[in-house]
Parts: C-alpha cells; structure tokens; sequence
C-alpha cells in the first residue's frame, strides 16, 4: 500500500511569491495535518483536516491556508512567500483526527526554499 | 502551554554501546507521548508510543522508553546500537490542554542527532 505521498519533493520560490504544496493520505484515512520543519527544529503544526472540515490550526499566519478534498487528499497554500518560509513541510495522514494517541503517518515532505 | 526538551542536540556513540536520548515535557495533565525516528532525506517513521498502562514502552526494533509521570520524562534507551541507528530522533507530547477542533495536536521536541560511529 502507498504511504503518505506529497509533491512537489523540492521547489525553489522567490519572495513574493506563492506556493502551493499537495498530499495524499493513506488510504482509507480521512484526517490530514500540515506541520512545518525548520531546519535543526522540530516539526511545528500548521492544520489538521478531517472528513474536509479544519479541526485545528497552529500559530502561523493568515498566508498560511488549507483544504482538504473530497478524496481526502489537501494542499497546503502559502501566499507572499518570506525568507523565513523556508523549511520542510511535512504532511501526515490519520485514520481519524489526532484522538487520544491515534497514529499518525508522515510522508517524505516537500522542501521549500525561498531565495 | 505544554514544551518538549531534548536536551541533548547531538548524541555520538560507538557501535554496539548502549545509548539514552533524554526528553522531558512540560505538563500537570494526563500526556500520551511519543517518540519519533527521521532518517536522512525522509519523514517521521513512528517508533514508539505511551498512551496508558505500563510504563516501560518498547519498539520492533530494540528501542525501548520509560514514561516517568514524577520526573516528567520519557528518556528513550537501546542495550546496543548499529550503524543504521543513526538518525535525528524527535520526542512529541500530546495532551487534552493541546486538544483542539477535538483533536489532540502533539508538541514536537527540537530532536537528538543520534550519530554511531563504527
């Protein structure tokens, strides 16, 4: 069975500029969340998405925005790209929202730089 | 708000030694903790996870982690490492403080470079 696949794996973006960046959960999963990865940090939540409703968001800004589709797959959407924008982003599948522990799944993430 | 502490940024070690990556959580409500592997160039692999019951926790492949509710830590151990060990581990915390949209969003430590030198 396929993981948690996202693309694109790396994309170069100037500031200004907008991105967008997709996932597609495992199958049968039907929560989404986005998290950020800074170099030498650790992941840091943006969204959570589950059955196509947000469920939860992180401490980011308005230029950071989500959805989810109804094959559950979702993009992640950041408009007036910064320097400081540059990181990992990591998708991550559950079968249901993050509940008392419920596992989630990561894929590889999507490197974005911003020159 | 809960904080996660990794206190060790790089850990090396010798093949086949024994290794303890240290993590300590900020929180006075019930947590599920979890413990994170991210190899070169890939995402987060689960390894293991404290959700309730016993509190030693182990993994498939040797790693086990103690949830000390007193010292508020879930310090992760192996008897004897391997090459392929090497990789930046991440220690996370969930709990209901963090719940949110009914979710519970995990707290992610700064992560340990575990580097096994042959």
């Amino acid at each position: 069975d396929a993981g948690v696949t996202q693309s694109p794996t790396h994309l170069i973006k100037t500031r200004g500029q907008h991105v967008t960046l997709r996932c597609s959960p495992i199958s049968g999963h039907k929560s989404v969340s986005w998290y950020q990865q800074v170099l030498g940090q650790g992941p840091q939540f943006i969204f959570q998405y589950y059955e196509k409703e947000e469920r939860g968001r992180g401490n980011f800004p308005d230029r950071f925005s989500a959805r989810q589709f109804p094959n559950y797959s979702s993009e992640l959407n950041v408009n007036a790209l910064l320097l400081g924008d540059s990181a990992l982003y990591l998708c991550a599948s559950s079968l249901r929202g993050h509940n008392s522990g419920n596992t989630i799944y990561f894929g590889e993430g999507s490197w974005l730089t911003v020159v | 708000a809960q904080s996660v502490t990794q206190l060790d940024s790089q850990v090396p070690v010798f093949e086949e030694a024994p290794v303890e990556l240290r993590c300590n959580y900020s929180s006075s409500v019930s947590v599920y903790l979890f413990w994170y592997v991210q190899y070169p160039n890939q995402g987060l692999q689960l390894l293991l996870k404290y959700l309730s019951g016993s509190t030693l926790v182990e993994s498939i492949n040797g790693f086990e982690a103690e949830f000390n509710k007193s010292q508020t830590s879930f310090h992760l151990r192996k008897p004897s490492v391997h090459i392929s060990d090497t990789a930046e581990y991440f220690c996370a915390v969930s709990d209901q403080v963090s719940r949110t949209g009914g979710s519970y969003i995990p707290t992610f430590g700064r992560g340990t470079s575990l580097i096994v030198h042959p």
